[in-house]
């Protein structure tokens, strides 16, 4: 079963760092595209950015590049989303999910979540 | 705002029909690129509920449809059941913004 799972919940200040984590499993990790998608509360889905973690081929939404990085450790299977410097507005919930489907499009499964919660 | 655009709420009663309309541009649905459908239920992730022409995951009852036409793609949910009631999104690539791109989601009330 391909399945996905996040770390917990984070509850950081302004100016901290962060880093979150995705782990793949049941299927090829170095093979296959995976996305981080942001949900501010009450709000709709964002597409952050997306890596490839065999080479770690990335590309960031224009709104998000700069703001945070994604990297990937294929040792163990583990995609990250990393702020270095987190503001209030970052308090979200973070999914990430792999780039599936015919046309390699949509995204599927998803990750449960990690809600980012961030005081000013 | 989304450059996917959905209406911000739907409503029907149980065993109804609802379509949620998604609009986007020549650059993403009108440049070909599949619509991808998903369902958000309360204090869940998204779910893909329907990929390109009406491809439905294991599990999808077919009383879930989706069709495009030009710029604009719908989705369709006939015999409206309380458990319909969530968050509906499209999706879709875009050309301009080399990026995926949603919807801005609609909620859908089952009355």
């Amino acid at each position: 079963e391909v399945q996905l799972v996040q770390s917990g919940a984070e509850v950081k200040k302004s100016g901290e760092s962060l880093k979150i984590s995705c782990q793949g499993s049941g299927f090829s990790f170095t093979r296959t595209w995976i996305a981080w998608v942001r949900q501010m509360p009450g709000k709709g889905l964002e597409w952050m950015g997306i890596i490839y973690p065999g080479d770690s081929d990335t590309t960031y939404s224009p709104s998000f590049q700069g703001q945070v990085t994604i990297s990937a450790d294929k040792s163990t299977s583990t995609v990250y989303l990393h702020w270095n410097s987190l503001k209030a507005s970052d308090t979200a919930m973070y999914y990430c999910a792999t780039r599936s489907c015919s046309d390699l499009n949509c995204f599927d499964p998803w990750g449960q979540g990690t809600l980012v919660t961030v005081s000013s | 705002q989304s450059v996917l655009t959905q209406p911000p709420s739907v409503s029907g009663a149980p065993g109804q029909r609802v379509t949620i309309s998604c609009a986007g541009t020549a650059s993403n649905i009108g440049a070909a690129y599949d619509v991808h459908w998903y369902q958000q239920l309360p204090g869940a992730a998204p779910k893909l509920l329907i990929s390109g022409y009406n491809n439905r995951p294991s599990g999808v009852p077919d009383r879930f449809s989706a069709s495009r036409s030009g710029t604009s793609a719908s989705l369709a949910i006939t015999g409206l059941q309380a458990e319909d009631e969530a968050d509906y999104y499209c999706q879709s690539y875009d050309s301009s913004l080399s990026g995926w791109v949603f919807g801005g989601g609609t909620a859908l009330t089952v009355l």
